[in-house]
């Protein structure tokens, strides 16, 4: 059985620097196959995917974070981390990682987070 | 980045109605579209992926069609539980980007 959770800081102070972990259970980040995804949820609005962390150590971003992201994973310790730079009251969200699914369907590839974690909500004020 | 747009925004139903959401995308995504469902306060949960597979352990209630640019979500005979918002995504581009949702209300 597959399970993420999700910790760190609840508040933030605009400037700072926030790192968020994802533990999980019920798989290894550390064969190829296999991803970690995180994606957030302002208040009231929309999901928005940020970043995706393979097994082997690639790395995808959203273009529109303007490379304050950062993903990392601790591979001992089941964990995928991610860090933001130079926070700002816009990055007030609930944060989720999430456990990507990779399948051959119909000889296509296809991605889809097929287990995600409660979430945690971050504000970011002064 | 590719652009989702969701229609309608939100929608009122009954239970055992049928519900149909389209879910448009800005440029071709082939068959690389996913369906999640949100309730209130919970994570979004995976019911369709690959535009027309059913995720393990969802109701077959709920399909899935489409390809290219659009697609569907259709519920047949709406149930309790199912009143929630519907996202749809887009894996054939980084940014896998979310449509806006689209809210099933009583």
């Amino acid at each position: 059985q597959i399970t993420l959770k999700e910790s760190g800081p609840t508040l933030v102070r605009p400037t700072q620097t926030l790192t968020l972990t994802c533990t999980f259970s019920g798989f290894s980040l550390s064969t190829s196959g296999v991803g970690v995804g995180w994606i957030r949820q302002p208040p009231g609005e929309a999901l928005e995917w940020l970043a995706l962390l393979y097994g082997d150590d690639s790395k995808r971003y959203s273009p529109s974070l303007k490379n304050r992201f950062t993903i990392n994973k601790d591979t001992s310790k089941n964990q995928a981390v991610l860090t933001i730079i130079n926070m700002d009251p816009g990055d007030t969200a609930t944060y989720y990682c999430a456990h990507l699914s990779i399948k051959v369907v119909m000889g296509a590839i296809s991605h889809a987070f097929d287990v995600w974690g409660q979430g945690t909500m971050v504000t970011v004020s002064p | 980045d590719v652009q989702m747009t969701q229609s309608p925004s939100s929608l009122s139903a009954s239970v055992g109605d049928r519900v149909t959401i389209t879910c448009r995308a800005s440029e071709n995504v082939y068959k690389y579209l996913n369906w999640y469902q949100q309730r209130p306060g919970k994570a979004p949960s995976l019911l369709i992926y690959a535009a027309s597979t059913l995720q393990s352990g969802v109701p077959s209630r709920f399909s899935g069609g489409g390809s290219g640019t659009d697609f569907t979500l259709t519920i047949n005979g709406l149930q309790p539980e199912d009143f929630a918002t519907y996202y749809c995504q887009q894996n054939n581009k980084i940014p896998q980007t979310f449509g806006q949702g689209t809210k099933v209300e009583v």
